[in-house]
């Protein structure tokens, strides 16, 4: 059974394009992320929720709008999707907070916008 | 804020040596904690081994162990004994409180 689970794995859209990336995670955690891995595989965390509300919400264009339905669920949804969105992104979860706590990762959803 | 900082972007080594990765990071908090992640062509991320700063002792987990200098700001992953399943990203992350920051990676190649 997976941990962390995302889909789709791969997509590929075209610019202006609305498109959702959905995360489920089986561990009990209450605390869900969006990681963004760019093309110099740099990560950068987006948002986090904890038990369903808005913990972080970086410097992200409001493009980008997180909904997580229930402690378990994490979704990510991109409007008019640009060429600079294209990446790898994961999702994330861990009991509390990042502080002490492990992460465990998704396998990963690479956005290819052309 | 907080910067983690690994400025070997490649390292190689061959099979069965011992390679060192470096990293170095930034933070004015004095209780955290700090990792490496690896990363496979897979692309799923694996966590390798945890430290917390509060803890003088320097973690091990089989092959791999980490040399913490906290006054220093550094936490290298030293792995041992390297086998070709050992080539992958590695990235070293801080967290304190609500997130876990990378480092921008270290390329390992590992040659037979």
């Amino acid at each position: 059974d997976t941990a962390v689970s995302q889909t789709p794995k791969y997509l590929v859209t075209q610019m202006g394009n609305d498109k959702s990336i959905k995360c489920e995670q089986n561990l009990g955690h209450d605390t869900m992320y969006w990681y963004k891995q760019d093309s110099k595989k740099f990560l950068k965390i987006m948002f986090s929720y904890n038990n369903k509300e808005l913990i972080i919400n970086e410097t992200v264009p409001n493009r980008f709008s997180p909904k997580s339905p229930d402690k378990a669920h994490l979704n990510l949804h991109i409007n008019s999707l640009e060429l600079g969105d294209s990446a790898v992104y994961f999702c994330a979860s861990s009991q509390g907070g990042a502080g002490a706590n492990v992460l465990t990762f998704g396998a990963g959803s690479r956005l290819t916008v052309l | 804020a907080q910067t983690v900082t690994q400025s070997q972007p490649e390292m190689s080594v061959q099979e069965a040596e011992t390679v060192t990765l470096s990293c170095t990071y930034d933070t004015s908090e004095s209780d955290y904690y700090l990792f490496w992640y690896k990363q496979p062509p897979s692309r799923q991320m694996i966590l390798v081994i945890r430290q917390e700063a509060y803890k003088q002792q320097n973690a091990t987990e089989n092959r791999f162990s980490v040399n913490f200098q906290k006054a220093a700001k550094s936490f290298s992953l030293k792995i041992s004994d390297s086998q070709l399943g050992d080539a992958a990203m590695y990235f070293c992350a801080y967290s304190n409180t609500d997130k876990l920051i990378f480092g921008t990676g270290t390329r390992l190649q590992v040659f037979p």
